[in-house]
């Protein structure tokens, strides 16, 4: 099946710093991108869904200052977290579409801010 | 507006035992819906899928899931679960574009 990675699996930063996070599609294009974000023992809540060539679209009550969605190529996209704080702690985890419009999950990645 | 709630937060069964999660479905009109399953380390993968038609879906390792619209429920089923199948478990309904899922029912496998 389709395969979606997503770079670092795990990240460690200081509060105030800012902190990327890729999502790749490896072997298929993908339009859309969507990225989540899941607290322990808790459902995945979709943050915003980025398609290629244009602005995020933000689910309700996520700040798009402080996550910062890019949508470069049909392969990557990016979710940066700026000025990261320790409740910004937490699994990120990206899916993408195939154009048959099946949806595949990255591996997720942790954060913990200090 | 559409949800997914999964009643059991924490399921335990013994290997070789049936299995059998509840999703619950409140939607307008026919969902389409989902079972995932997440490992550790892992993305969550797909087990299968329902859109319209049967209501009993087969899907991937061993699994299959009953849809019934009189009681709004999709529950997913194993006859006999292995070792393997310890992981987080999650139902999904697909609506206005996106996946919303349920909170997650953690599976322990006993031996």
């Amino acid at each position: 099946g389709a395969v979606v990675s997503q770079h670092p699996s795990w990240v460690i930063c200081k509060s105030g710093t800012s902190v990327k996070i890729e999502c790749r599609s490896l072997d298929f294009q993908a339009t859309t991108m969507f990225w989540y974000r899941q607290f322990p023992k808790q459902s995945l809540m979709l943050m915003a869904t980025s398609n290629e060539g244009s602005k995020a679209t933000y689910e309700q009550g996520v700040e798009k200052d402080k996550f910062l969605i890019n949508h470069a190529s049909l392969t990557l996209s990016t979710l940066t977290v700026t000025s990261a704080h320790p409740e910004d702690s937490s699994f990120y985890i990206c899916s993408a579409v195939t154009y048959q419009e099946t949806q595949y999950f990255g591996p997720g990645t942790r954060l913990l801010v200090l | 507006a559409q949800s997914v709630t999964q009643p059991d937060i924490h399921i335990t069964v013994s290997e070789g035992a049936s299995l059998e999660l509840r999703c619950n479905y409140s939607y307008g009109a026919t969902p389409y819906l989902f079972w995932y399953v997440q490992s550790p380390g892992q993305g969550l993968q797909l087990l299968l899928k329902y859109f319209s038609g049967d209501t009993l879906v087969q899907g991937i390792k061993g699994f299959e899931a009953e849809f019934k619209t009189s009681q709004s429920y999709f529950k997913l089923r194993k006859p006999s679960v292995h070792w393997s199948d310890a992981a987080e478990y999650f139902c999904a309904s697909f609506g206005n574009e996106k996946l919303t899922f349920g909170t997650g029912t953690r599976l322990t496998i006993i031996p």
